[in-house]
């Protein structure tokens, strides 16, 4: 059972290059997110879905776009990296109880971007 | 805006210790207060959680109180070792399952021998 799996691990780019990075889980969960961690900034959201088809903005979505078009993949793009964009990002997924969200998540193991 | 105030930011503790690390909130209804814990390279992983219809759960060496009122819950860990020197997040879900999960900004504990 892999559970929710990222690739790449590590990545570098020069600025205003483009690139994806995939979040895929095996769960069968509804609920998936990426949020971005930099030191002293803890977990910061940048863009969630609630569901296949479904897309929200979170907590620091500029510069980053998000499409989910399989219930198990959710992909963050980044169109133009900037330096600023360099962080370890985390995909996660949680899953339907009734009918909310049990706020319980489960973490990829990050996916490193470097951009220069 | 940040929902949740967590604190301290770093704490060392000797082994056998106490470790108490807390996240207060202000303007948001929370109705689930997990705790989440990190290890160097690793993605966080949910480590023990309450519900607001108690005040307090155990397990193990871990402890979550949680007051109402003041608005505010608490992770306890008991006889500290080594091996609980990772990051410490709370993540509360707001009232009524909603799904804009935000975290606290996390504490570094570190345990000494």
């Amino acid at each position: 059972n892999a559970g929710v799996t990222q690739t790449p691990k590590f990545r570098v780019l020069k600025t205003g290059q483009s690139m994806t990075l995939l979040c895929a889980q095996d769960m069968n969960h509804e609920y998936m997110y990426w949020y971005r961690q930099d030191p002293g900034m803890g977990l910061r959201l940048i863009h969630y879905s609630v569901g296949e088809g479904t897309t929200a903005k979170g907590e620091v979505p500029d510069g980053y776009n998000v499409s989910r078009l399989k219930k198990q993949n959710f992909l963050l793009g980044l169109e133009s990296a900037a330096p600023s964009q360099t962080s370890v990002y985390f995909c996660a997924s949680s899953y339907l109880r009734g009918r909310m969200n049990t706020g319980e998540l489960f973490f990829g193991e990050g996916s490193r971007l470097t951009v220069l | 805006q940040q929902q949740v105030k967590q604190s301290p930011q770093s704490l060392i503790v000797q082994k056998g210790g106490i470790s108490i690390i807390n996240c207060a909130y202000e303007n948001t209804a929370f109705d689930y207060f997990p705790w989440y814990q990190q290890f160097p390279g690793k993605g966080p992983a949910l480590l023990i959680a309450i519900r607001p219809d108690v005040s307090e759960k155990k397990e193990g060496r871990f402890t979550i109180s949680f007051n109402k009122s003041a608005k505010q819950f608490s992770l306890h860990i008991m006889d500290s070792q080594p091996g609980d020197s990772a990051t410490y997040f709370c993540a509360p879900r707001p009232e009524g399952g909603g799904n804009k999960l935000t975290f606290g900004t996390g504490t570094q504990l570190k345990v000494e021998l």
